[in-house]
């Protein structure tokens, strides 16, 4: 089956770092962009990043630019989101998710969320 | 950037067909081709239902459809069934390279 499985969220205190992980399964990892995504209590999705498929390719939302850093491993077939200077409006369930086709055309596999509370 | 605009709400019996309507700017979605449509149930991460404007993923039903005309694009429900009340959004692509979600719509099944 294609599956993300996500990890790393948790309570963190302003102004602190976390490292979410999002592994992959079921696909060729390598040849997919992918996405990370937000969702705050209440709101709708807020898009965080993307990363093209070989990893050199990144684009970040005006709202944690200089924050927060996407990357992946292929060879362990892995995407990551470091998160620096987390704030209140940080606080959200943490999504990855797999570009359809290309980069930026939609969003077919969605990992199961992690959530990140900032305090 | 700001948010796309989705009605807040829209109704239909089943059987009947609704539009959601996702309206942005020449910069997003009047420019590219690149929207899509989501819905999300309660406590789950979004599903896929329509990409590149009018793209069904395997497994999405034809009753859904996706259109656009100038800064608009619409999502068509066609035979309205109780399993498609949710919350629908809309996402475009921009032209600074950034993804941008409306604010939602709640699909009711009357």
């Amino acid at each position: 089956d294609v599956q993300l499985l996500q990890s790393g969220g948790g309570l963190v205190q302003s102004g602190g770092s976390l490292r979410l992980s999002c592994a992959a399964s079921g696909f060729t990892f390598s040849s997919y962009a992918m996405s990370w995504l937000r969702q705050a209590p209440g709101k709708g999705p807020e898009w965080v990043s993307d990363i093209g498929a070989s990893g050199y390719s990144k684009y970040y939302a005006d709202s944690v630019r200089g924050r927060f850093t996407t990357s992946r491993d292929n060879a362990k077939n892995t995407l990551y989101l470091q998160m620096n200077s987390l704030s209140a409006d940080d606080t959200a369930v943490y999504y990855c998710a797999r570009d359809v086709s290309g980069i930026f055309n939609g969003l077919d596999v969605w990992g199961q969320g992690t959530t990140v509370t900032v305090s | 950037q700001a948010a796309l605009t989705q009605p807040p709400s829209v109704s239909g019996s089943p059987g009947q067909s609704v539009t959601v309507s996702c309206t942005g700017t020449s910069s997003d979605v009047g420019y590219f081709n690149r929207v899509s449509w989501y819905l999300q149930a309660p406590g789950t991460a979004p599903k896929l239902l329509i990409f590149e404007v009018n793209n069904r993923p395997s497994g999405v039903p034809d009753r859904f459809s996706g259109s656009k005309f100038d800064n608009t694009a619409s999502l068509t429900i066609s035979g309205l069934q109780a399993e498609d009340e949710g919350d629908y959004y809309c996402s475009s692509y921009t032209s600074s390279s950034t993804v941008i979600f409306g604010g939602g719509t709640k699909v009711s099944v009357l």
